[in-house]
């Protein structure tokens, strides 16, 4: 099956500092999506994005298909940023099954 | 937008009982219903999928037995623990979709003692 791959496992930042996170897959998708996961396991969409780039306020993520990996940027990080980020990846056409990578664990630091 | 609630949010049950939890989609029908399971600190990994109306396909290494779901209609999934074990302690949480739209529910921590 495929393989979803997130770095890094954990992040700790200073309220205000800036972030990349990467996810590589190890094969074609047909839909990327990136979502937060509150403290109380809510899971939030930030992005459906199988390619090109999309920005919502201080969340941006880029997708380049061609080479199987994705970025989520946060910029001006907050507290309330933190928790634990997920790409997921859907892989075989027409089954709708999301595969999530491992996470990364979010802390911002006020 | 798409709601799925999910209930309960959270439950306790003595070791060898059974634990049922629901899925609805309030205002989309849901043909598809996944069900996946978080430890913590851990992933979601995939549990089943769940067709309106057949039966559900499960993952490799999953207790269909262990693990009934039922979607007898549009608007309603669930998930039966039976059994249960401080194994199966965990992080339950469904996701619905229709024609490209899809919700998760908000998850149901399952304690086992």
């Amino acid at each position: 099956g495929i393989q979803v791959e997130q770095s890094p496992p954990d992040l700790i930042l200073q309220e205000g500092a800036n972030s990349t996170l990467r996810c590589n897959f190890s094969d074609s998708v047909n839909n990327l999506q990136w979502f937060h996961q509150n403290p109380w396991g809510q899971l939030i969409n930030l992005f459906y994005i199988p390619s090109g780039t999309k920005q919502n306020g201080r969340l941006s993520a880029t997708t380049v298909a061609t080479e199987r990996y994705s970025l989520l940027y946060i910029s001006s990080s907050q507290t309330t940023d933190s928790g634990v980020y997920f790409c997921a990846v859907e892989w075989s056409s027409n089954t709708g099954k999301l595969i999530f990578g491992q996470g990364t664990t979010l802390q911002v630091k006020p | 937008g798409a709601v799925v609630s999910q209930h309960p949010s959270w439950v306790i049950c003595k070791s060898g009982t059974s634990v049922k939890i629901e899925c609805r989609s309030l205002d989309f029908q849901a043909t598809t219903m996944f069900w996946y399971r978080q430890f913590p600190k851990q992933s979601l990994m995939l549990m089943a999928t769940s067709n309106e109306g057949s039966k559900a396909t499960y993952e490799q290494g999953v207790e269909k037995d262990k693990f009934l779901i039922n979607h007898a209609s549009l608007t309603l999934s669930t998930l039966t623990v039976t059994s249960a074990h401080p194994e199966d302690s965990s992080f339950y949480i469904c996701r619905g979709t229709v024609l490209g739209r899809d919700t998760f529910g908000s998850g149901t921590r399952l304690t086992v003692v």
